[in-house]
């Protein structure tokens, strides 16, 4: 069924390292896809996100394209700071019926920055 | 995030009864309670849409949502059982209409531990 696929568990780099997140998507339609991030002790909070296929989604130095092609939707960041250890989350709206917004979480990666 | 307010923020509980509270600020006509278990991305509970419940997803029957009014959002639990213990997340969208991909607005959870 409609899903998302996150492989990567745990990631640890050090500070103004290249991050690479890998999600994954199968579907029969071509939704919204988001990434929310969790800082520790708080609720998940919009990072982005790309509301069409073969578009890029950008804020706050991340980046995501929607590959429609490869069904990915991978998150990348240039440089990471400590600031951006937490968890991070591949979403996707849930499958199409009924028309509701209702989020469905990948099972996250825990990114880890070390100073 | 202070314009979602949930208490308590940490629980500890026999088996007794007791009830998780939520309030937005936001205007929003859309709330969510989410679960999150440890190490696992958060799973939705109950959707209201202005009052009205729209979606329950599978839940034990001793979880018992309530909506007052459009910004409050109450769960009851009875005779909790150890596997609830969780993360217990409120969220709200301006809208429940995925249409509109509106982002979910999360609280920062009430921490259910039981004994």
């Amino acid at each position: 069924g409609d899903s998302v696929t996150q492989m990567q568990g745990q990631v640890t780099l050090s500070e103004d390292d290249f991050l690479f997140i890998n999600c994954t998507y199968s579907t029969t339609w071509y939704p919204t896809l988001f990434w929310y991030v969790q800082y520790p002790g708080e609720g998940p909070q919009l990072l982005l996100k790309v509301t069409t296929a073969n578009n890029k989604g950008i804020s706050r130095g991340f980046e995501a394209t929607y590959d429609k092609r490869t069904t990915s939707f991978h998150l990348q960041k240039a440089s990471v700071q400590e600031s951006d250890s937490a968890v991070y989350y591949c979403v996707r709206p849930f499958p199409p019926m009924p028309n509701y917004n209702v989020l469905y979480f990948g099972s996250g990666t825990k990114l880890t920055v070390e100073p | 995030n202070t314009k979602i307010t949930q208490s308590p923020r940490y629980l500890i509980l026999g088996r007794a009864n007791k009830s998780l509270e939520c309030e937005q600020h936001l205007g929003h006509n859309a709330m969510y309670w989410y679960k999150q278990s440890a190490e696992k991305p958060p799973e939705l509970m109950f959707l209201y849409n202005l009052k009205q419940l729209i979606r329950n997803e599978t839940v034990p029957s001793r979880f018992i949502p309530e909506c007052p009014d459009s910004s409050k959002l109450l769960l009851h639990i009875s005779a909790v059982d150890p596997e609830d213990s969780a993360v217990y997340f409120c969220a709200s969208s301006q809208e429940i209409n995925r249409e509109t991909n509106e982002r979910l607005f999360f609280g920062h959870g009430t921490k259910l531990s039981v004994l």
